[in-house]
């Protein structure tokens, strides 16, 4: 199977700070990769696909980069909303695994 | 857009079996795959397995393996996740999610609690 590490598994950020989520993959996938958030006791959100694909109504200040085995998620100015729990998935595979999350806290 | 909808939560004994649904608001499955998502408390995301029903295929997580079966009925475009020998270790959100073929595009469930308590 293909292993997603993502890191950091924490980040402490204040509001108006730009923030970088990576996520690797053990093997190449192209660009079959999503990243969600998510908020305590809610189903996931996506917010990208695709590796840079914004998902509709997903604010702007989010986007998604890479190929192959390094990827990024970016918030460019962090809002009070976007203080949740971050996963990639990697979808190249039959088996779609998923980073083990990042935690986005504010400092 | 897919909507998916789930069915409700569920409170089983050790040692039974549950069965989650999943409807589409789409008429048919024939452009997606679906897969099925459980998330234990405090804990991350952890995919199950998967069907494509369009091709009749569908694979499993190897933890999983032997004691899940999905599967999906076209005429009712309702996907099924049933899980077996359930321990307390099984209480956790379940949700389906669907990823359109040519898109690469996913849809999400609401999600369903199970509990597995005696």
């Amino acid at each position: 199977d293909i292993q997603m590490t993502q890191s950091p598994s924490t980040l402490s950020a204040s509001v108006g700070d730009r923030v970088t989520i990576t996520c690797r993959a053990s093997q190449t996938i192209s660009d079959w990769l999503a990243w969600y958030q998510q908020k305590p006791g809610k189903a996931p959100q996506l917010l990208i696909y695709r590796a840079s694909t914004l998902e509709s109504g997903v604010p702007s200040r989010f986007s998604g980069s890479g190929s192959g085995t390094e990827f990024t998620l970016t918030i460019s100015s962090l809002q009070p909303d976007d203080f949740a729990s971050y996963y990639c998935q990697q979808y190249k595979s039959s088996s779609y695994t998923f980073g083990q999350g990042t935690k986005l806290e504010i400092k | 857009q897919v909507q998916l909808v789930q069915s409700g939560a569920e409170v089983k004994k050790p040692g039974s079996s549950v069965k989650v649904s999943c409807k589409s608001s789409e008429g048919s499955f024939r452009n997606y795959a679906i897969s099925w998502v459980r998330q234990a408390p405090g804990q991350g995301l952890e995919w199950m397995g998967g069907i494509i029903p369009v091709f009749g295929t569908s694979n499993y997580a190897q933890k999983f393996q032997g004691r899940v079966t999905i599967t999906a009925d076209e005429s009712t475009s309702t996907a099924y996740m049933e899980l077996n020998r359930l321990t307390s270790e099984d209480t956790a959100f379940y949700y389906c999610a669907t990823v359109t073929i040519l898109t690469g595009r996913f849809s999400w469930g609401q999600g369903t609690l199970v509990t597995v308590s005696s």
